[in-house]
């Protein structure tokens, strides 16, 4: 969905590295995900986030930070990037309180070396 | 801790076969079900959703079937067309302004010419 970029869309790094994801929104949405897609694992919460000064962990934020810059941007950070980080990562947004569906981004494959 | 369980991990099928993959919950508080439909180098997007006060529900070719009781909820594909090839991922929502979605582990599909 074009309303929802990531970049970069690929990143190959190395071990003890930061690395900063970044995910910009057009749809004026003020809830935003962070999720890491694994194989056979599905999609699993790191942060999100129901405006500038709300953010929350989620079933993974070990080893993630994030920051929201602004409504339309949701920043995810790895401070010193380890191999077992290399995922698929995708950013969502939901426009709260009262809708269900939750819009992704195209992805950012991440391998860590 | 896969609090919702999906299969089957793969799925073939005949063009103008019914697709079913099923999923399982284990708590009773969840009371959103969505599928997401995934295509490679895609984000997921939304493809139907149920919430547990009815037992089915249908947009075109896809239906879901709830058993509350059962705590399992499933997607049929009917008249499946090789363009349904994708992963299908269930989740489950918790009712409460968080709307965080715990994913399935996703089932590839792929539908024979």
């Amino acid at each position: 969905d074009a309303d929802v970029t990531q970049t970069p869309r690929n990143r190959i790094t190395k071990t003890g590295k930061r690395i900063m994801l970044e995910c910009s929104q057009t749809k004026g949405h003020d809830r935003m995900y962070w999720y890491r897609q694994d194989p056979g694992l599905g999609l699993q919460l790191i942060y999100y986030s129901f405006d500038v000064k709300d953010i929350n962990k989620g079933e993974i934020s070990d080893g993630y930070s994030v920051s929201r810059q602004a409504q339309a941007k949701f920043s995810l950070s790895l401070e010193s990037a380890i191999p077992n980080q290399t995922a698929l990562y995708f950013c969502a947004t939901r426009q709260g309180p009262d809708t269900d569906t939750q819009y992704f981004g195209p992805g950012t494959r991440l391998t860590v070396l | 801790q896969q609090q919702v369980k999906q299969s089957p991990q793969s799925l073939i099928v005949q063009k103008g076969g019914i697709s079913i993959i099923n999923c399982a919950y284990e708590n009773t508080a969840f009371d959103y079900f969505p599928w997401y439909q995934q295509f490679p180098g895609k984000g997921p997007a939304l493809l139907i959703a149920i919430r547990p006060d009815v037992s089915e529900k249908k947009e075109g070719r896809f239906t879901i079937s709830f058993n509350k009781s059962a705590k399992q909820f499933s997607l049929h594909i009917m008249d499946s067309q090789p363009g349904d090839s994708a992963t299908y991922f269930c989740a489950a929502s918790y009712g409460d302004s968080s709307y965080k979605l715990i994913f399935g582990s996703g089932t590839r599909l792929l539908v024979r010419p």
